[in-house]
């Protein structure tokens, strides 16, 4: 199937300090491709759709000043958490859908997510 | 998008088969029911997705009846590597979002 990677895998640091999570799809494009937040044993919420090419559609109670979203290419979406404060400590994960033709499913490829912790 | 409901978690011993149900009562007829696994620190990997009746893969069988107002996922002598969380979602192929309910924590013990 297809790859989606993040980087980096883990990040640390401090207070007031902004962060930029790379999301990336290896062996397809992907024109769409989405943000989700995971705190320790909750499922996944979604935070924004990232469209390549204009601007994101974020999820009510997402802050869009706070989560910048970027999707500057086809193979690529930033998320850059601003002045990330401790309660920004979470595990980020993209996805992005391989969008092959008379694909008659709706299968998404997630990245490995990226562990923030704000210190 | 239908809501779903699922156990929030299962036990289970090594070798037995093991069968998570998903109740969507809301399903709309362009709906698919598809089934994630998510180990801890790893994003959501893709299991099997069905519209009714019976779909089976390397992994996993699903089963939808015929009202499809619920499905089953259906793990066959599972093993200590298949302890994660399950998803169970509800969409159209069209759709891109997904709505991640709470997931079934599967728990498989020797």
């Amino acid at each position: 199937g297809a790859v989606v990677s993040q980087h980096p895998s883990r990040v640390i640091c401090k207070s007031g300090t902004s962060v930029k999570i790379e999301c990336r799809s290896l062996d397809f494009q992907a024109t769409t491709m989405f943000w989700y937040r995971q705190f320790p044993k909750q499922s996944l919420m979604l935070m924004a759709t990232s469209n390549e090419g204009s601007k994101a559609t974020y999820e009510q109670g997402v802050e869009k000043d706070k989560f910048l979203i970027n999707h500057a290419s086809l193979t690529l979406s930033t998320l850059t958490v601003t002045s990330a404060h401790p309660e920004d400590s979470s595990f980020y994960i993209c996805s992005a859908r391989d969008p092959l033709p008379g694909q008659t499913y709706n299968e998404q490829f997630f990245g490995p997510g990226t562990r923030l912790t704000v210190l | 998008l239908a809501k779903t409901t699922q156990p929030i978690s299962m036990d289970s011993y090594e070798g037995q088969e093991v069968n998570i149900t998903c109740s969507h009562n809301n399903i709309a007829t362009n709906d698919y029911i598809t089934w994630y696994q998510q180990f801890p620190s790893q994003g959501p990997r893709f299991i099997i997705q069905g519209y009714k009746t019976k779909v089976t893969n390397e992994v996993a069988s699903l089963f939808i009846p015929a009202d499809r107002k619920s499905s089953t996922l259906s793990l066959p002598r599972v093993s200590l590597s298949d302890t994660a969380v399950y998803y169970c979602l509800v969409g159209d192929t069209g759709f891109q979002k997904l709505v991640f309910g709470t997931g079934t924590r599967l728990l498989v013990s020797p």
